[in-house]
């Protein structure tokens, strides 16, 4: 069964620093286009960053030169470093895998909570 | 940038109705990019459509998807429940997602 579980969150001080881990099982992350997407409570769906599979990395401009993503392959995990946070990057943060067949992001991990205040 | 629209904000419908979703885009994209997710509350979006009109694996038949340029609709031929939830559009090569329908029991 192909499978995204996110773990990492929490809730942290403006200008502290997160690390997001997205374990995989059933596909192999090194193999495909793995993206971040966010949701800040109650409101919608907002992409964050994409790893792709030859090792580019891409990243909104809400998020850039304060996030990194990155892939360990041998533990099969996507990871998002998170530095100088901000209450505005307070939301539910998925991984998922970009299907290029399809275009698509499909699945996507249950999500796991980040709560940036003071 | 490609901006995705969606309306309505919310609809209110009755379980058995139909529901007629919207999406416009800023500009036109490719049927190939345009997706469709459902997402209920306390859980991940889920894939329904695919290149604009494909079902996603295991999606029912009551959902489909059409639409070329700039418009494309999301419909529910018969309303069940568990179809009551929020739904967005997605375009692939911008990797940017409309702000969501909301599907409410009337």
């Amino acid at each position: 069964e192909v499978q995204l579980v996110e773990s990492g969150g929490g809730l942290v001080q403006p200008g502290g620093s997160l690390r997001l881990s997205c374990a995989a099982s059933g596909f192999t992350v090194s193999s495909n286009y793995m993206s971040w997407v966010r949701q800040a409570p109650g409101k919608g769906l907002e992409w964050v960053s994409v790893i792709y599979s030859g090792g580019s990395t891409y990243y909104a401009d809400s998020v850039k030169g304060r996030f990194t993503i990155s892939r360990h392959n041998s533990k099969n995990t996507l990871y998002l470093q998170m530095n100088s946070l901000r209450a505005e990057d307070t939301a539910v943060y998925y991984c998922a895998r970009e299907v290029r067949s399809s275009w698509t992001f499909d699945p996507w991990g249950q999500g796991t909570l980040v709560t940036v205040s003071s | 940038e490609i901006v995705l629209t969606q309306s309505p904000g919310t609809l209110s419908l009755s379980p058995g109705e139909r529901a007629t979703l919207s999406c416009r885009a800023s500009q036109s994209v490719s049927s190939s990019y345009l997706a469709w997710y459902q997402q209920k509350p306390g859980q991940a979006p889920r894939l329904l459509i695919y290149g604009a009109s494909s079902r996603a694996t295991g999606i029912p038949d009551r959902f489909s998807g059409s639409g070329s340029g700039t418009d494309f609709t999301l419909t529910i031929s018969r309303l069940e429940p568990e179809d009551f939830a929020v739904y967005y559009c997605q375009q692939y090569g911008s990797r940017t997602f409309g702000q969501g329908t909301r599907l409410e029991i009337k």
